[in-house]
């Protein structure tokens, strides 16, 4: 079984629609990222949570937001989605003490707004 | 502005001979690299890393290879096999006890048989 899991995979939703992309893992890890990714783009961050009762924005925020349900689930909500925000969305894990601060990422969510 | 920078989007390599994928960036406080790769499909997989302290890294194939004071880093695949076909993603952390990842746009790569 994947260590992180994103659902759905795949979305299609119209402008002005609340959608919310979910994200689990397994791999016991405290610290979780929500990333999008745009054609010819890296990923940039758009928040992040080191622990339950810990939430951060990122360097694209606007138009997000999270919540972290338990160490294992984050997730992630457009109010209201915008045809700008159809990409591919990325959630990632990692460990404080973890070796060198890599993270883990999930499948991926491809978003897209009508 | 790019903090990071891949300036090459794509890359061909023959089967057999080295891939160098290449990676600069412009704040001399970045600490730590490293390289991702990515599948059609996929979320990205950690490859490779190196700190600062360091100026080369290697893990079987794959070297990676640290200037600091041109602040450029390389990725060095031999022999380059038609499974490394991806996209190779170069991150920077930012300093001790950094959460953000930057990320590089990417640079595809070809193999070919």
């Amino acid at each position: 079984d994947a260590d992180v899991t994103q659902t759905p995979r795949n979305r299609i939703t119209k402008t002005g629609k609340r959608i919310m992309l979910e994200c689990s893992q397994t791999k016991g890890h405290d610290r979780m990222y929500w990333y999008r990714q745009d054609p010819g783009l890296g990923l940039r961050l758009i928040y992040y949570s080191f622990d339950v009762k810990d939430i951060n924005k990122g360097e694209i925020s606007d138009g997000y937001s999270v919540s972290r349900q338990a160490q294992a689930k984050f997730s992630l909500s457009l109010e209201s989605a915008i045809p700008n925000q159809t990409a591919l969305y990325f959630c990632a894990t990692s460990e404080p003490s973890g070796n060198l601060n890599e993270q883990f990422f999930g499948p991926g969510t491809r978003l897209t707004v009508l | 502005d790019q903090q990071v920078k891949q300036n090459s989007p794509s890359l061909s390599v023959q089967e057999g001979r080295i891939s160098i994928l290449n990676c600069d960036y412009t704040n001399s406080m970045f600490d730590y690299f490293l390289w991702y790769k990515k599948y059609p499909a996929e979320g990205p997989t950690f490859l490779i890393s190196i700190s600062s302290i360091k100026d080369k890294n290697e893990d079987g194939r794959f070297t990676v290879f640290l200037n600091k004071s041109a602040k450029h880093l390389s990725l060095h695949i031999v022999p380059s096999q038609p499974g490394d076909s991806a996209v190779y993603f170069c991150a920077v952390y930012s300093g001790a006890g950094s959460y953000q990842l930057t990320f590089g746009k990417g640079t595809k790569l070809s193999v070919i048989p």
